[in-house]
């Protein structure tokens, strides 16, 4: 099977704008998870999407925002970009409600000027 | 709130040598999930082990292996005979149940740095 993909893998913003990623989990898998990841603050969670719905959010401002489609490919968006929203956004894939790994993609740099 | 403690940042050894990198973890949950992850320098997260709340035993996986006690809420992840190979970011994470086995909580990581 091929593993989560991630698109586009590297992104260069200026502040204020405001940025797209994508995340095709694994085939079968229908959850979608989405983390930060930074320097100073690590791996933080974002969100979590099953079935179109957001069922998990973390502690992150209005700004970060995401959909899924019925086909679980999954978006996030980030409006009005800050110097501070540089990072590593990591998107993960979960089978199925019984079995809770994560499996991770490889990552989209985003760099905001 | 879940916390997981790697009091190790960077660690160096020398290839051939063993190395264990702490994980500490902090839960109320009675049930959860522990994991470790491998993160090289390209940056994806690479999947080693699950282990759930229920079951202490440990697990021996080729050069791997990993040590849990609840007793002192410890996931410690042995490397034996290190290899270049091996340097990268080794992150632990822990995970509630139900809708909250969906949110990691990550550990800051241990960068482990192999010399030849």
């Amino acid at each position: 099977k091929a593993g989560v993909t991630q698109t586009p893998r590297y992104l260069i913003k200026t502040r204020g704008q405001q940025v797209t990623l994508s995340c095709s989990p694994i085939s079968g898998h229908r959850s979608v998870s989405w983390y930060q990841q930074t320097p100073g603050q690590g791996l933080q969670f974002l969100f979590e999407y099953f079935s179109e719905t957001q069922r998990n959010k973390g502690n992150f401002p209005g700004r970060f925002s995401g959909r899924q489609f019925s086909n679980s490919r999954s978006e996030m968006n980030v409006s009005t970009l800050e110097l501070g929203d540089s990072a590593l956004y990591l998107c993960a894939s979960t089978p199925t409600d019984r079995v809770v790994t994560q499996y991770f993609g490889p990552g989209t740099r985003l760099l905001v000027l | 709130a879940q916390k997981v403690t790697q009091a190790q940042t960077e660690i160096s050894v020398v290839e051939k040598e063993d190395v264990t990198l702490d994980c500490v973890y902090e839960t109320r949950d009675t049930t959860y999930y522990l994991f470790w992850y491998k993160q090289p320098p390209s940056g994806e997260l690479v999947f080693l082990i699950r282990r759930n709340s229920f079951d202490e035993q440990n697990e021996i996986s080729g050069r791997y292996s990993w040590n849990f006690q609840k007793s002192t809420s410890s996931f410690n992840f042995t490397i034996t005979a290190s290899q270049v190979v091996d340097s990268a970011v080794y992150f632990c994470a822990l995970s509630g149940s139900g809708a909250g086995s969906y949110q990691l909580t990550f550990g800051k990581g241990t960068k482990l740095s192999v010399i030849p």
